[in-house]
């Protein structure tokens, strides 16, 4: 079993509809991260979370540490907002990173 | 400023032949990483460093070698290429994690294809 589960995998979702985007986890983490990779394949980084809820515009993150898990959610989503949401953690005592596989979002016009 | 600079962006290689991918980066960070991308795996840590000198391996290490000599520069080095080494290459640094919650910031990567 992975230490990273993501889910879903692929998602599709019409302009405007609200999305969720899961991630769990099986090991002790200092933080988790979200990040979004563009088609070109550009990464960056969207939230860092160690607790609670962070928000950026249109984009909410939330972490439950007693259940290892969490949700990236998208607001009046846009086409714009197709790429892949990668989840990933460093895990406790370590400068190691670990990731999730991915969910690729298509947003229909 | 210019963040995190991979070179080279595309590279195609012979079994057994050798290269280095270099990976620099103009904020003075502590740490940097190098990650390998293959279909379905996600992101999987080869090799990381924590400051000039200090090298420590990550989940895939394997067949690469780094070295830390100045805090900018962070190459990864593939002695003998194998067919198993095609993915797509990512460097990514920040400052040392764990303190004040840090975010990576990655290259463009390097799309390399082991023939």
């Amino acid at each position: 079993k992975n230490e990273v589960e993501q889910s879903p995998q692929n998602l599709t979702a019409q302009e405007g509809e609200f999305i969720t985007i899961n991630c769990s986890y099986s090991v002790g983490i200092s933080a988790l991260h979200w990040l979004q990779q563009h088609p070109g394949g550009g990464i960056v980084s969207l939230f860092m979370l160690s607790s609670g809820k962070k928000k950026h515009g249109r984009l909410i993150a939330t972490i439950n540490i007693q259940e290892k898990h969490s949700s990236l959610h998208i607001t009046a989503s846009h086409p714009r907002d197709s790429a892949v949401y990668i989840c990933h953690l460093l895990i406790s005592g370590t400068y190691k990173y670990i990731f999730g596989t991915g969910t690729r979002l298509k947003v229909l016009a | 400023n210019a963040g995190v600079t991979q070179t080279p962006k595309f590279q195609v290689l012979k079994t057994g032949q050798s290269m280095t991918l270099q990976c620099a980066q103009d904020m003075n960070h502590e740490y940097m990483s190098w990650y390998r991308q293959d279909p379905g795996m996600g992101l999987r840590l080869i090799h990381y460093s924590v400051g000039a000198g200090i090298t420590d391996q990550g989940e895939v290490p394997n067949g690469y070698n780094v070295s830390r000599s100045t805090t900018e520069d962070f190459p990864l080095r593939l002695l003998s290429a194998a067919p198993s080494q095609t993915s797509v290459y990512f460097c990514a640094s920040s400052y040392l994690p764990g303190q004040g919650m840090s975010p990576l910031h990655f290259g463009n990567g390097t799309r390399l294809t082991v023939t």
